[in-house]
């Protein structure tokens, strides 16, 4: 069991670059979180997939981001554009069910820094 | 607007003593209560949950206890060691609503236990 993987572990970009993450669940894992992360803040809650259907997204995820799960397996998180303000962590996580009180398990994050 | 809060951001205690982590929620409608812990560097690990029509939650050291009325969680750690200094995340969810799944995190309180 490999668990959650997510790369790049960290990415520093120039502020109006695009940035481009990919998380790989827990094998057989149907449902993929996406989380992010601030100083001092616990995860925020971006989206989430069922397979491949993207099923929910916060007002956090404004135009300029954009999530994919092409087939059902790994994901990938897209920045456009992207602003000091996206300088976080973000965190993906993977669990199996269709029950929300299913437990997800996190991946180790990938910590963006937006100069 | 802070559904989940954690308002103890640190906490120091000497080994073998009592830990006890508090999470407060406004949400009514959160159903199922969970805690995480988080070592630097790697993502956070479930540790714990709690459905909302029970009390008290307990598994080895790790005891959750749920006052509905109050909206008010606790972790207890019996007896504290210190492989459990880490940060302990309180996350709340929905889950018979439509989102199902979407965990709201409190911001984390840094345990730290002494030897």
């Amino acid at each position: 069991d490999t668990g959650v993987s997510q790369d790049p572990r960290h990415k520093i970009t120039k502020r109006g670059q695009n940035v481009t993450f990919r998380c790989d669940p827990i094998s057989e894992h149907n449902r993929l979180y996406w989380y992010r992360q601030t100083l001092g803040q616990g995860p925020e809650f971006l989206t989430y997939f069922q397979n491949e259907a993207q099923l929910e997204k916060s007002r956090l995820l404004s135009d300029r981001f954009s999530a994919e799960r092409p087939k059902g397996s790994f994901s990938t998180l897209e920045i456009q554009r992207t602003e000091q303000g996206d300088s976080a962590m973000y965190l993906c996580a993977s669990s199996l069910g269709t029950s929300g009180r299913d437990t997800q398990y996190f991946g180790p994050g990938t910590r963006l820094t937006v100069l | 607007d802070q559904q989940v809060k954690q308002n103890s951001p640190s906490l120091s205690v000497q080994e073998g003593r009592i830990s006890i982590l508090n999470c407060d929620y406004t949400n009514s409608m959160f159903d199922y209560f969970l805690w995480y812990k988080k070592y630097p560097a790697e993502g956070p690990t479930f540790l714990i949950s709690i459905s909302s029509i029970k009390d008290k939650n307990e598994d080895g050291r790790f005891t959750v206890f749920l006052n509905k009325s109050a909206k008010h969680l606790s972790l207890h750690i019996v007896p504290s060691q210190p492989g459990d200094s880490a940060v302990y995340f309180c996350a709340a969810l929905n889950a018979g609503g439509t989102s199902y799944g979407k965990l709201t995190f409190g911001q984390g309180t840094i345990l730290t236990v002494h030897p």
